[in-house]
């Protein structure tokens, strides 16, 4: 079965710093990949997605993506973070098997500081 | 994108009574999914509830536990039953919407269940 794995429960950079967060998943062919942020009381709000093609795939609120099959990563980036980043950011990873299933990691706690 | 509400957005439930959420979307989809997410963790998926036939369930939960209904294109309830505090956690609801990639998703705000 397929899993994901994010390695950084919480992590704290300054405004204005950039981010990355980690994603690794588990599966033998090339997954649907996505990231989601949840923001304090909301629900998921999808960020981005990666099918196919291009490895490198840009989302809304400035955030990026870049998949590396070798390392069977999809780490989300943002050149500079705003306090209004502050949320939890869950990697999620669909496979080919019809049921349309998705299988989330265990999240990121992000924390912005002046 | 679609727009997807729940309701409650919260409640405060004695153990041994029942819950039903419900999630109601804009627009008809085919695929509704209902996921939990306890204190602090990640989502997992309860059940898989397509129109016109039973819903799916996970390992882990059961049809006596959590009821779904799913009348029709734009509309599904689920029912947490005979409550317990273990049962306290967000439920959410997402749909897969037609026409777009494979496995996208887009959630609805949320249920907060505590349970007393």
């Amino acid at each position: 079965a397929q899993s994901v794995t994010q390695p950084d429960i919480h992590i704290t950079v300054s405004e204005g710093a950039s981010l990355e967060l980690r994603c690794n998943y588990s599966y033998g062919a090339t997954p649907y990949l996505f990231w989601y942020v949840q923001s304090p009381g909301q629900g998921l709000q999808l960020l981005l997605k990666y099918f196919s093609g291009d490895t490198l795939v840009q989302g809304i609120k400035g955030f990026e993506a870049e998949f590396k099959r070798s390392q069977s990563s999809f780490n989300l980036r943002k050149p500079s973070v705003h306090w209004s980043d502050a949320a939890e950011y869950f990697c999620a990873v669909g496979v080919s098997h019809g049921n349309e299933k998705l299988t989330f990691g265990t999240g990121t706690r992000l924390t912005i500081i002046p | 994108s679609a727009v997807i509400s729940q309701k409650p957005s919260r409640d405060i439930c004695q153990r041994g009574t029942s819950l039903t959420i419900q999630c109601q979307v804009d627009s008809q989809v085919t695929m509704m999914f209902w996921y939990r997410q306890q204190p602090g963790q990640s989502l997992t998926l309860i059940a898989t509830a397509n129109q016109g036939s039973e819903a799916t369930y996970e390992s882990g939960f059961v049809i006596d536990k959590f009821p779904i209904s799913r009348p029709n294109l734009t509309f599904s309830t689920l029912t947490v039953s005979n409550m317990s505090p273990e049962d306290s956690s967000i439920y959410l609801c997402s749909v897969r919407i037609p026409g777009r990639g494979s496995y996208e998703q887009y959630f609805g705000p949320g249920t907060r269940l505590t349970v007393t």
